[in-house]
């Protein structure tokens, strides 16, 4: 499995502004994801964070307001910009396993953002 | 795309009791099939996973049974206890999608003692 860490766990942030999540994995892995769950609900993919590309984003994301890097094989951030109220969520990021495995994920603790 | 249901919405069950959680999932191409538990404040922790070539699999307490022809996928969970009480969620993947994951809506399990 990977062990997966995200800073920071919570935030309060003013509208407007912006807010950047880092995802640390204890190994090399080719999958990174980033997922949205607000409150009460299930998780949605934001994007899939590919190494030394573009991030692949889903229908009702874009990249202007959630850009997404990864520089290497066992780090990514993804930013919240010009945040709004409706941005208050808990942002998951979930890796592939280590050695390059395929589907399975695990998931980091979660950022806990409230934007007021 | 794929679209993964999830029932029911909410379970309580008395502790010693059994609990079991259904997922339908519309993509024929999908061929792995986690669940996750996630408790209050933390991340989904992967509790068991099914591929698309296997009917059953068990770990101690918990099982999953997929039927590929009629597309669904269930948790068993047996003896429950009260730290099972979390929130359930299914979802589904295939290889051909890029391994994204497509999560159920979830499930409230209550375990009473």
């Amino acid at each position: 499995s990977a062990v997966i860490s995200q800073k920071p766990s919570r935030d309060i942030c003013q509208r407007g502004t912006s807010l950047t999540i880092q995802c640390q994995v204890d190994s090399q892995v080719t999958m990174m994801f980033w997922y949205r769950q607000q409150p009460g609900q299930s998780l949605t993919l934001i994007a899939t964070a590919n190494q030394g590309s573009e991030a692949t984003y889903e229908s009702g994301f874009v990249i202007d307001k959630f850009p997404i890097s990864r520089p290497n094989l066992t780090f990514s951030t993804l930013t919240v910009s010009n945040m709004s109220p409706e941005d208050s969520s808990i942002y998951l990021c979930s890796a592939g396993a280590a050695g390059g495995g395929t589907d399975t994920q695990y998931f980091g603790p979660g950022t806990r953002l409230t934007v007021l | 795309g794929e679209n993964v249901e999830q029932h029911p919405s909410t379970l309580s069950v008395q502790e010693g009791d059994s609990a079991v959680i259904k997922c339908t999932y519309s993509d024929s191409a999908s061929n792995y099939f986690p669940w996750y538990k996630q408790e209050l404040g933390k991340g989904p922790q992967l509790i068991i996973d099914i591929r698309s070539n296997v009917g059953e699999k068990k770990d101690q307490r918990i099982a999953v049974t997929l039927n590929k022809t009629a597309k669904h996928f269930s948790l068993h969970i047996t003896e429950t206890q009260p730290e099972d009480s979390a929130v359930y969620f299914c979802a589904a993947s295939s290889g051909a999608a890029g391994n994204k994951l497509t999560f159920g809506g979830g499930t409230r399990v209550l375990v009473k003692p």
